[in-house]
């Protein structure tokens, strides 16, 4: 059974800070990893999807890690800003549904 | 544009009074789902469809039901709602690809609140 955590569950940081994002699965055997963005009671949107063949990707001031080996992926923000406060949650493919973290809400202070 | 819509977006409601949730997408993708998520408990899937006619029950499907007759629609239906169907509700769909669902970004809808008194 597939397992995603998300460790912090809450991050606050100073604006301009970069943020450090860590999800772990327990099955390494995955077609990719998503990250989505949640703004409080909206929607999720996609921020980046990361093959199970490539390390890493890239959009912007985002930037995501893949090591299948270890089970583990990592979200880097760079030069955080205010607006980027939200939950961030991570998601692999499992059977034919997406087994989602339980999120990091990220606060950044101006 | 390209996007999965929900309506409605909110919706209160009583014990027992039949009501559907729509979702709809424009992308032309075989495989949609329906999610619901709770505090705590976080994202749990309800049904998804393969394709038209096509659908299964996910993790939690007690007491909701499902028709995919139209490639861009797929419904959710709570024939007779309770207390503890209260919830955010999200529908998503993807391209499914080769059959596999894991290959491709799943597009979310912008979700549905949903409170049964």
């Amino acid at each position: 059974k597939q397992e995603v955590t998300q460790i912090p569950a809450a991050l606050s940081v100073p604006e301009g800070e970069n943020l450090v994002l860590n999800c772990s699965f327990t099955d390494s055997a995955i077609y990719n990893l998503q990250w989505f963005r949640q703004d409080p009671g909206k929607g999720l949107t996609s921020l980046l999807l990361i093959q199970s063949s490539q390390r890493e990707q890239t959009s912007g001031r985002l930037n995501a890690s893949l090591d299948k080996s270890s089970g583990r992926s990592t979200l880097y923000i760079a030069a955080s800003q205010p607006g980027d406060s939200a939950t961030y949650l991570c998601a692999v493919p499992n059977d034919y549904k997406l087994s989602f973290g339980a999120g990091t809400t990220v606060t950044v202070r101006a | 544009e390209a996007q999965v819509t929900q309506n409605p977006r909110y919706l209160i409601t009583v014990t027992g009074k039949k009501l559907t949730v729509t979702c709809s997408q424009n992308m032309n993708h075989e495989y949609m789902s329906w999610y619901r998520q709770d505090p705590g408990l976080g994202l749990r899937q309800i049904y998804y469809s393969m394709n038209v006619e096509v659908t299964d029950k996910g993790d939690v499907p007690e007491g909701y039901k499902v028709s995919r007759k139209e490639k861009r629609n797929f419904p959710l239906i709570l024939e007779s709602p309770s207390p503890n169907q209260t919830s955010l509700y999200f529908c998503a769909s993807s391209p499914n690809r080769g059959g596999a669902v894991g290959t491709d970004t799943q597009y979310f809808g912008p979700g549905t609140r949903l409170t049964v008194l």
